[in-house]
């Protein structure tokens, strides 16, 4: 079946850029998601990316897609300590019929 | 507000108990599901549901049952609970039109004694 991997660590300094990688393996993926949750809430939507994209920006955010090495990033700028969280990438084929199949999350730690 | 909202937050209860967990939403949105959180293994998912009165299995469904009587509501079942099912459990909804996104609601806290 399908299976979405991601390291499950990163520590990066504040002020510096985090880059997150994810890698998926079903080559029927059409959307392509990075969610953030922090201690004790649930997952929040950051950004999203279409499978005909190769980057999308959104202020410190900026999403790479490699289709060729079903590879996802996810860069964030400017890290400060109110970004760590655990990160998770998730894929779909669709729009609403098929499941989101998750990554196992990475947790970020930003030290001051 | 688009909101997906769980009962309870937290809840300790004991083996054999039956419970259940109530998920709502207020989307019109067709898709829901739930999923589990456990240390190291990232969000499993436990059943979907594509629209009313149309429930499946998701990956992990041993323990758990659903019921899909109205759009807006997805409530989980633990018919006998039991100590592998302590856990942090999470209602999702999707529209099945646009992007797709997927939105969740703020988790629930089991803890089976």
């Amino acid at each position: 079946g399908e299976d979405v991997e991601q390291s499950l660590f990163l520590s990066v300094r504040e002020g510096d850029s985090s880059v997150i990688n994810c890698t998926y393996t079903d080559s029927s993926s059409t959307y392509l998601y990075w969610y953030k949750q922090e201690p004790g809430a649930g997952l929040q939507l950051l950004t999203y990316i279409f499978s005909n994209m190769d980057m999308k920006q959104d202020q410190r955010l900026t999403v790479l897609l490699n289709k060729k090495d079903k590879h996802l990033s996810l860069r964030i700028a400017d890290t400060q300590t109110g970004d760590s969280a655990i990160y998770f990438c998730a894929e779909t084929r669709d729009s609403g019929n098929t499941p989101l199949v998750f990554g196992k999350g990475t947790r970020l730690s930003v030290i001051a | 507000e688009a909101q997906v909202t769980q009962n309870p937050r937290y809840l300790i209860t004991v083996t054999g108990k039956k419970l259940t967990v109530t998920c709502s939403q207020n989307m019109n949105h067709e898709y829901m599901s739930w999923y589990r959180q456990d240390p190291g293994l990232g969000l499993r998912q436990i059943y979907y549901s594509m629209n009313v009165e149309v429930t499946d299995k998701g990956d992990v469904p041993e323990g758990y049952k659903v019921s899909r009587k109205e759009k807006r509501n997805f409530p989980l079942i633990l018919e006998s609970p039991s100590p592998n099912q302590t856990s942090l459990y999470f209602c999702a909804t999707r529209g099945l039109a646009g992007r797709g996104t997927q939105y969740f609601g703020p988790g629930t806290r089991l803890t089976v004694l």
